[in-house]
């Protein structure tokens, strides 16, 4: 099957930005995601990207795509304890007449007072 | 408030005992998703079901059924449960265009089942 794959931990400082990094290898995905998962919580969407744009910016998030590359990245400027979460980034994929969701293994995200 | 519900949100189970995971939409989602979570391997996905009436097996669907009851309604079973198993659980649905329209985009997860077996 299609991989995702990004790094398993980051620690930052808060007022920092934090990077979080992802490649993928289906070339026909449409749509990434990033997802946020609070301890004990489900995973509840941050924002997307359609694959014809290179960047997107919400508030303090900025997600740049580089389509070439397959590589995916998140940051969130200004980061806050309550930040602190594992994020996983995921591709939709087609296969057949089904949309296949692959997400990565997930990134902690451990942020210092 | 519109979402994905799955019960029960915890269970213990000893080896060899069955159970069904319920999960209900009412988003008018026509594809279903259920993943198991484990430490360090991120989301693995069990079965789906592209829309009512079809299912298919995922990355790991070995030990498990399930069921596309109507097009709100996707359980999954375990009948005959093993401490390999033990996990977290998550039913999610997609967007019948399975793109983001509006507010209703991406994948909505339920808040999960946590399954022991013993």
């Amino acid at each position: 099957g299609e991989d995702v794959e990004q790094s398993l931990f980051l620690s930052v400082r808060e007022g920092d930005s934090s990077v979080i990094n992802c490649t993928y290898t289906d070339s026909s995905s449409t749509y990434l995601y990033w997802y946020k998962q609070e301890p004990g919580a489900g995973l509840q969407l941050l924002t997307y990207i359609f694959s014809n744009m290179d960047m997107k910016q919400d508030q303090r998030l900025t997600v740049l795509l580089n389509k070439k590359d397959k590589h995916l990245s998140l940051r969130i400027a200004d980061t806050q304890t309550g930040d602190s979460a594992i994020y996983f980034c995921a591709e939709k994929a087609r296969s057949g007449g089904s949309y296949i969701p692959t997400f990565g293994r997930g990134t902690s995200l451990i942020v210092h007072p | 408030n519109a979402g994905v519900t799955q019960t029960p949100k915890f269970q213990v189970l000893k080896t060899g005992q069955s159970m069904t995971l319920q999960c209900a939409q009412d988003m008018n989602h026509n594809s279903m998703y259920w993943y198991r979570q484990d430490p360090g391997m991120g989301l693995r996905l069990i079965y789906y079901s592209a829309s009512e009436g079809t299912t298919d097996k995922g990355e790991v669907p070995n030990g498990y059924n399930v069921s596309r009851l109507n097009k709100r309604e996707f359980s999954l079973r375990l009948e005959s449960a093993a401490p390999s198993q033990t996990s977290v659980y998550f039913c999610a649905s997609i967007h019948p265009r399975g793109r983001p329209v509006g507010d209703n985009y991406g994948y909505t997860f339920g808040s999960g089942t946590r399954l022991t077996v013993v």
